[in-house]
């Protein structure tokens, strides 16, 4: 049983470019929750998917935006980055939407904005 | 809204010393509480998760942690602390979709 995978670990962009960030679910997982983990700080959620539709958003512009396809990856887009958009990226999987559910977390994909 | 509050952003404790990580909850339900460990350049792990079985929850490595509904809180503990449980701690809770994270507890252990 594989688990979450993120690509890539780490990538610079600069100020006002767009970015796209990557996240296998573990296997017989249909959720997929996005943090933002900030330097210093816990992980705050983005947004999660759950069977290919947005199920819940956190305090993000919209500006972040996500997808979920059919075998249950997903992708973090981000436009028009800025420097605070700086952090390490998380992904979760999870086997469904409950309260209860664990969440199985990737490595992370560390974003530098400069 | 829930939430966490983790009590200390460092703790240092000594190779075998008792580890005392605090975490107090805001609810007006019984929560769902999670703690988890994330070590240097890693993602989160899960140590224990309440889910209101039992009040005294044993997780990974050696963890427990108790729901205590009177002081709201859900402190994890380790008797024992080893080099290796160097790290971050982040305790959370769950409302509806979303895990809501303190800001964690840094570890470091002295030998």
């Amino acid at each position: 049983e594989t688990g979450v995978t993120q690509s890539p670990t780490h990538l610079i962009k600069t100020r006002g470019q767009q970015v796209t960030l990557r996240c296998s679910s573990q296997s017989g997982h249909n959720t997929v929750s996005w943090y933002q983990q900030a330097l210093g700080q816990g992980p705050q959620f983005i947004f999660q998917y759950y069977r290919e539709e947005e199920n819940g958003r956190g305090n993000f512009p919209p500006r972040f935006s996500g997808l979920q396809f059919p075998n249950y990856s997903s992708e973090l887009n981000v436009n028009a980055l800025e420097l605070d958009d700086s952090a390490l990226y998380l992904c979760a999987s999870s086997q469904n939407t409950g309260e209860a559910s664990e969440a199985f977390f990737g490595q992370g994909t560390r974003l530098t904005v400069v | 809204a829930q939430s966490v509050t983790q009590l200390g952003s460092h703790v240092s404790v000594s190779e075998g010393a008792l580890v005392l990580l605090r975490c107090n909850y805001s609810s007006s339900v019984p929560p769902y509480l999670f703690w988890y460990v994330q070590y240097p350049n890693q993602g989160l792990q899960l140590l224990l998760k309440y889910t209101s079985a039992a009040t005294l929850v044993k997780g990974i490595n050696g963890f427990e942690a108790e729901f205590k509904k009177s002081e709201t809180s859900f402190h994890l503990t380790k008797p024992s602390a080893h080099m290796s449980d160097a790290a971050e701690y982040f305790c959370a809770v769950t409302l509806d979709y979303k895990l809501s994270f303190g800001a964690g507890t840094t570890v470091t252990v002295r030998a």
